[in-house]
């Protein structure tokens, strides 16, 4: 078990630029999930899927954000035309499938936009 | 909308005291209710959770939550902090995805 790896660690970019996330979950678990974490405040959910098909997008994703997870394996994260605004952490997580159970988070990549 | 409250920003106590971190929530349904820890420059790590049964939960490093239905409650609980209790912990609530709660720095001092 070698845990949920995130790559990039720290991402600097300037407004308006696009940048992808990479997730590599625990390769056990069939779920998920992308959430975003800004200081002070708890993550915030995004995303989620259940092997390669993205069961569930949160409002908070606007058109400029889109997810993948082609082979049901690692997942990407793209933000096009970065702003401001979108300067934050961003936490991929897996689980295994079925209800309640627990999230094994990654180290996040932060995202500092310009 | 729904929500998870965490009152308090900071919750300090000296080692070998009990520890209280408190946490309500406002979700639909019988959510299944988690408390997440994060250390500095770490993820975030799984505490324990409720699913259903027995109020009283046991997780992870000598740590405990009660949960209380009427008051849609899940406060976090430990006997007796140790200074490496020191961390920043999460509420959460929901099913398929989670609310989180904006935490509460836990500080354990000497």
């Amino acid at each position: 078990d070698t845990g949920v790896s995130q790559d990039p660690r720290h991402k600097i970019t300037k407004r308006g630029q696009n940048v992808t996330f990479r997730c590599d979950p625990i390769s056990e678990h069939n779920r998920l999930y992308w959430y975003r974490q800004t200081l002070g405040q708890g993550p915030e959910f995004l995303t989620y899927f259940q092997n390669e098909a993205q069961l569930e997008k949160s409002r908070l994703l606007s058109d400029r954000f889109s997810a993948e997870r082609p082979k049901g394996s690692f997942s990407t994260l793209e933000i096009q035309r970065t702003e401001q605004g979108d300067s934050a952490m961003y936490l991929c997580a897996s689980s295994k499938p079925g209800g309640g159970e627990k999230l094994f988070f990654g180290s996040g990549t932060q995202l500092s936009v310009l | 909308a729904q929500s998870v409250a965490q009152p308090e920003d900071q919750v300090n106590v000296a080692e070998g005291n009990p520890l209280t971190v408190k946490c309500t929530y406002s979700v639909s349904g019988n959510p299944y209710l988690f408390w997440y820890v994060q250390y500095p420059n770490r993820g975030l790590q799984f505490l324990l959770k409720y699913i259903t049964g027995d109020n009283l939960v046991k997780g992870s490093y000598g740590f405990e939550a009660e949960f209380n239905k009427s008051q849609t409650s899940f406060h976090l609980k430990k006997p007796s902090a140790l200074v490496s209790d020191s961390a920043l912990y999460f509420c959460a609530a929901g099913f398929q995805k989670l609310v989180f709660g904006t935490g509460t720095r836990l500080l354990v001092s000497p």
